[in-house]
């Protein structure tokens, strides 16, 4: 499985957007990108998941460049309740494979 | 996408004592359903695979004999805590697996579980 690196924390503003970057520079031809947003208390959340470009639905963007080596999770107008850790993932698509989260990024959303 | 339902939501028991919480898929049959645990500021760690109809799967350094998981039918999957401990006390959470895709899982909203 490729490792993953993301901010530890990131603060911004209400209103404001968003962009979290996870690098993975050892990602596999074989592998997706997946993003999970967890609140506090509560389990994961699918959020979007791509495999090159960009890929975008009601919640957020996902760019993903040539290379694939890394990418960013975009948040349109953050509000407070995105006030979440926000997990990036990298594997296979394969139904047998495990899931193994990172540290993920804890977002604060400032007033 | 899958719902998912856990419970008890929270629980707390004495040293040495068992629990059980239990996972439902409430508008899927799930073959497989994944455990995790997760201490406070820390990220998700799986501890075992829940096959329905087999033995579950765990992962390196997860007591099977301590952790059991039950997966008797295709909308349930239970984890038992035997002889729970202080250091077992945290937050639990399963995921279902409904499609092709294992990155797409959906996740139970977790039992917190807190041993006195």
């Amino acid at each position: 499985l490729a490792k993953t690196t993301q901010p530890i924390s990131m603060d911004s503003y209400e209103g404001q957007e968003v962009n979290i970057t996870c690098s993975h520079n050892n990602i596999a031809t074989n592998d997706y990108i997946t993003w999970y947003q967890q609140f506090p208390s509560q389990g994961p959340r699918f959020i979007i998941q791509g495999y090159k470009t960009k890929v975008t639905n009601e919640v957020a963007s996902l760019f993903i460049p040539a290379d694939r080596k890394s990418s960013t999770l975009s948040l349109p107008r953050v509000s407070l309740s995105d006030t979440a850790v926000y997990y990036c993932l990298v594997g296979p698509m394969n139904r047998d494979d495990k899931i193994i989260f990172g540290k993920g990024t804890r977002l604060h959303i400032l007033p | 996408g899958a719902v998912v339902s856990q419970h008890p939501s929270w629980v707390i028991c004495k040293s040495g004592t068992s629990v059980k919480i239990e996972c439902r898929s409430l508008d899927f049959q799930a073959t497989t359903m994944f455990w995790y645990r997760q201490f406070p500021k820390q990220s998700l760690m799986l501890m075992a695979t829940s096959n329905e109809g087999s033995k579950a799967t765990y992962e390196q350094g997860v007591e099977k004999d301590k952790f059991l998981i039950n997966h008797a039918s295709l909308t349930l999957s239970t984890l038992t805590v035997t002889s729970a401990h202080p250091e077992d006390s945290s937050f639990y959470i399963c995921s279902v697996l409904p499609g092709r895709n294992s990155y797409e899982q959906y996740f139970g909203p977790g039992t917190r579980l807190t041993v006195t």
